[in-house]
């Protein structure tokens, strides 16, 4: 049973134009929701983070908004960059402080940035 | 600062042989973690270790996985025997506090039984 669904396996957007990456939970016991970026060859590294008592969180050019009564998730990246290009993982556990063990990941986006 | 360490990059190996992975993670981290990422899905824990102590380990299949962090530091991650399945990257991430959800991860170790 997956409880944290990224249903686009990969999505294409025109530099400068706006990333919107969806992620769907089933667990309503989660509280605290991720986003890692991973690029080939490398290791996920952490990029925004929310929680459950906020409905948006921003951070430069990325903003992660937050339905918990639709169990919904996304991230916004405006504009989109060549670097923007990786994939990406959305990540949710059942309490900020909980430590990393918590995490159950989706099985990830591949977000391709277009010249 | 660096980052979290881990050798080889890759490994092939033929089932029912074994294989050890090694992890060094960021200078000052207390918590380790293993993580085993099949092709396609996301990273799933295998064991996290707080200092040289094992606090999690109940997703690691215990008949052909093992894990140590002796010293508090490095960590070495075995399989024997391998099976087909386990052909997977395996991730080493570390984090300052155990209560740090926000871990660091390395480039990992791509592993193919054959």
């Amino acid at each position: 049973d997956q409880q944290v669904k990224q249903n686009s396996p990969s999505l294409s957007v025109q530099e400068g134009r706006i990333s919107i990456l969806n992620c769907d939970y089933t667990n309503s016991m989660f509280d605290y929701f991720l986003w890692y970026k991973k690029y080939p060859a490398e290791g996920p590294t952490f990029l925004i983070s929310i929680s459950s008592i906020k409905d948006k969180n921003e951070d430069g050019r990325f903003t992660v908004f937050l339905n918990k009564s639709a169990k919904h998730l996304s991230l916004h990246i405006v504009p989109s960059q060549p670097g923007d290009s990786a994939v990406y993982f959305c990540a949710a556990s059942e309490y900020s402080g909980g430590g990393a063990d918590g995490l159950t990941f989706g099985k990830g986006t591949h977000l391709i940035i277009q010249p | 600062e660096a980052g979290v360490a881990q050798s080889p990059r890759y490994k092939i190996i033929e089932k029912r042989q074994s294989v050890a992975f090694w992890c060094n993670p960021i200078s000052g981290h207390a918590t380790l973690y293993w993580y085993q990422q099949i092709l396609g899905q996301g990273p799933k824990l295998l064991i996290q270790f707080q200092n040289n102590g094992v606090v999690d380990d109940s997703q690691l299949p215990k008949d052909r996985f093992s894990a140590e962090r002796l010293k508090g530091v490095d960590s070495t991650l075995k399989i024997q025997p391998a099976k087909l399945e386990d052909s997977a990257v395996y991730l080493c991430a570390s984090s300052k506090r155990v209560t740090d959800t926000e871990a660091f991860f390395g480039q990992g170790t791509r592993l193919t039984v054959v």
